[in-house]
């Protein structure tokens, strides 16, 4: 299996452009998250999705867009880049339940010069 | 609110002894969840042990415990017997049980392994 798929792994961006960010997971999970690595920081929640149709909010929500038409694609929108969104997007999915495992994508490092 | 404390910026140990990386954990949830992961520098975010907040028995995995203390809210990471391999940041994070299991992370901890 493939597990969690992003795209692009790296991408630089001038201010002011935008961008979609591109998840995939294969398993079937539920839910759907985006998170965010500052440099020497741990991760922090953008948006999640509980399914398809439903996206929520996590703590840096601002600058950013997501929809979940499908329960397998959870894309993230970059509308207006600036500098303080020069990080690391991980992507990543869990099955829910007693399930508590998560998948993390591999990555995609963003720069916005 | 949560919030996840790793108050270790970076540790060198070396090569083959055991290491404890210190995690403390606020939260007002009664069912919560504790997880450890591995970060090498080519960044993937590898999962290595989970503790919830009801079980009794601290989690193992192979060379990985937890030693859940939670009347002191800490969630040490030990790693037995360290190989060169386990160089790396080491995040600490939890989530509440109920609904989507949003993580919140700690600011890691770089571990580097001497020989």
């Amino acid at each position: 299996n493939a597990g969690v798929t992003q795209t692009p792994k790296f991408r630089i961006l001038k201010i002011g452009q935008s961008m979609t960010l591109q998840c995939a997971q294969d398993m079937n999970h539920n839910y759907m998250y985006w998170y965010r690595q500052d440099p020497g920081m741990g991760l922090k929640l953008i948006y999640y999705s509980v399914g398809a149709g439903i996206t929520d909010k996590g703590e840096v929500p601002n600058g950013y867009n997501v929809s979940r038409s499908t329960t397998e694609d959870f894309p993230l929108r970059l509308e207006l880049a600036a500098p303080s969104q020069t990080s690391v997007y991980f992507c990543a999915s869990q099955q829910g339940g007693e399930n508590y495992g998560y998948t993390f994508g591999s990555g995609t490092r963003l720069t916005v010069v | 609110a949560q919030k996840i404390t790793q108050t270790q910026p970076g540790m060198f140990v070396q090569e083959k002894e055991a290491v404890t990386l210190d995690c403390t954990y606020d939260t007002s949830d009664q069912s919560y969840g504790l997880f450890w992961y591995k970060q090498p520098s080519s960044g993937e975010m590898i999962f290595l042990i989970y503790q919830g907040s009801y079980d009794e028995q601290n989690a193992t995995e192979g060379r990985y415990s937890l030693n859940f203390q939670k009347a002191r809210k800490s969630a040490n990471l030990v790693i037995s017997a360290s190989q060169l391999g386990d160089s790396a940041m080491y995040f600490c994070a939890m989530s509440s049980l109920q609904g989507a299991q949003k993580l919140v992370f700690g600011q890691g901890t770089r571990l580097t392994i001497n020989p």
